[in-house]
């Protein structure tokens, strides 16, 4: 079965500076999908970025970016000149190729901002 | 407008009674899922229907029961609630071959 581990249950970072959380997934898969989810205190899932696993090039939206590893199966990402409006829940996924895979979600890291 | 909808966004009861949270999307997809947050937000899958089938059901107790009238809806009806059903529940959906899953606001249930 495929898990997801994050390590990190909190972190912190100063406004402006970069963080970057971790993660790390199980899988016998060479094809499958691997996603960061952001929760707010607003409890909505927002989709931060994702990444295919066939693909080298590490994904990069804005200030998100991730280093994927796939040998290590390593998904780390990287939040530059940080935001009060970043602060929330990191959730990383992984996803099985296929129509109706199921997201298998990590523990999820909670992100604080300080000022 | 909203893509996956669900409703009520809050619920409170007591235990015992049985209640229904809908899920209804407006996105075309075929595949809709229950996942459950617990008190320590980790989030796990219940169900899962493709083209009103169900496809994945992970170990929850058969008090929990989906049902999915057509490819747009998926409820979740929950009897003789216990204390640690308390939870937030998202529904979400998906269409192949896109990767993304969609979420519902979510449902916090809290059960006295």
């Amino acid at each position: 079965a495929q898990t997801v581990t994050q390590s990190q249950p909190e972190m912190s970072v100063q406004e402006a500076e970069t963080v970057t959380l971790s993660c790390t997934y199980d899988t016998s898969e060479s094809d499958y999908y691997l996603f960061w989810y952001k929760q707010p205190p607003s409890r909505q899932m927002i989709l931060v970025i994702r990444q295919e696993a066939y693909k080298q090039q590490n994904a990069t939206e804005n200030r998100f970016s991730v280093n994927f590893q796939k040998a290590a199966k390593s998904f780390s990402l990287k939040i530059s000149d940080s935001q009060l409006g970043d602060a929330a829940m990191y959730f990383c996924a992984y996803r099985r190729k296929g129509g109706s895979e199921k997201l298998v979600f990590g523990k999820g890291t909670k992100l604080t901002v300080n000022p | 407008d909203t893509a996956v909808s669900q409703t009520p966004k809050y619920l409170v009861t007591q235990m015992g009674n049985d209640k229904s949270i809908k899920c209804e999307q407006n996105l075309g997809h075929d595949t809709m899922y229950w996942y459950k947050q617990d008190s320590k937000k980790f989030l796990k899958i219940m169900f899962s229907y493709n083209n009103k089938e169900l496809i994945i059901n992970e170990t929850v107790p058969n008090r929990f029961s989906p049902k999915s009238p057509d490819k747009a809806h998926l409820n979740l009806h929950i009897n003789s609630l216990e204390l640690g059903d308390s939870a937030v529940y998202f529904c979400a959906s998906s269409h192949a071959p896109n990767e993304k899953l969609f979420f519902g606001s979510g449902t916090q249930l809290s059960v006295l």
